[in-house]
């Protein structure tokens, strides 16, 4: 079955600590996205890829990084200049960024700091 | 800008009854598209419905139908025939000609039996 995998489920993160969330699809899209979610709220683009090797920013990026070098894979990197990483942290993914793509999405990891 | 709003922090329902979630829009694009999302306590995204800025029809999956009037600038959902399962919290989302998908706070959904 085609869809969007997410690992780990719950992450721990020490302070002063790099850490890495994997985000994989089989769909065969060529967009992909990193989002935030604080409790009770919203959705926060942080990163998205249009395209292999290409990467933009989005709302709130500061103190996280990514990559795209292969189709399937996105992996988000939340590094130490983020101050107030704990959050549910969500991968999405759609054929293309037009108006009429749906973006379909991981199961989440949560992000908790020690 | 771009915004949606879902005035509806919390909606109680009856199990088989149907039940309207809220959501107004504000977009200078012509073209857009607008989604639904429900998020179960485990936290995945699942997208429900969607509907086209040019569409004329109103969108229906099942139990679900978007009640879009253009002109007010809302994007409605309705849920028929709740069910305990349909507990869950509802985004709302929009997407115009850039790249970015914007979503509203969402509404929690409470299904009584």
């Amino acid at each position: 079955d085609g869809g969007i995998t997410q690992s780990p489920k719950y992450l721990f993160r020490k302070e002063g600590q790099n850490v890495t969330l994997s985000c994989e699809q089989n769909l065969n899209h060529d967009a992909m996205y990193w989002y935030r979610q604080d409790p009770g709220q919203g959705l926060r683009l942080i990163y998205y890829s249009q395209i292999v090797n290409d990467f933009q920013k989005g709302d709130i990026a500061e103190g996280y990084s990514v990559s795209r070098e292969k189709k399937e894979s996105f992996p988000l990197t939340v590094t130490s200049a983020q101050k107030n990483p704990t959050a549910f942290y969500l991968c999405a993914s759609s054929r293309s960024t037009g108006a009429a793509e749906t973006q379909y999405f991981g199961p989440g990891t949560r992000l908790l700091v020690l | 800008a771009q915004k949606i709003t879902q005035t509806q922090p919390g909606m109680f329902v009856q199990e088989k009854e149907a039940v309207t979630l809220d959501c107004t829009y504000d977009t200078s694009d012509q073209s857009y598209g607008l989604f639904w999302y429900k998020q179960p306590s485990s936290g995945e995204m699942i997208f429900l419905i969607y509907q086209g800025s040019y569409d004329e029809q109103n969108a229906t999956e099942g139990r679900y139908s978007l009640n879009f009037q253009k002109a007010r600038k809302s994007a409605n959902l309705v849920i028929s025939a709740s069910q305990l399962g349909d507990s869950a919290m509802y985004f709302c989302a929009m997407k115009g000609g850039g790249f970015k998908t914007i979503f509203g706070a969402g509404t929690r959904l409470f299904v009584k039996a």
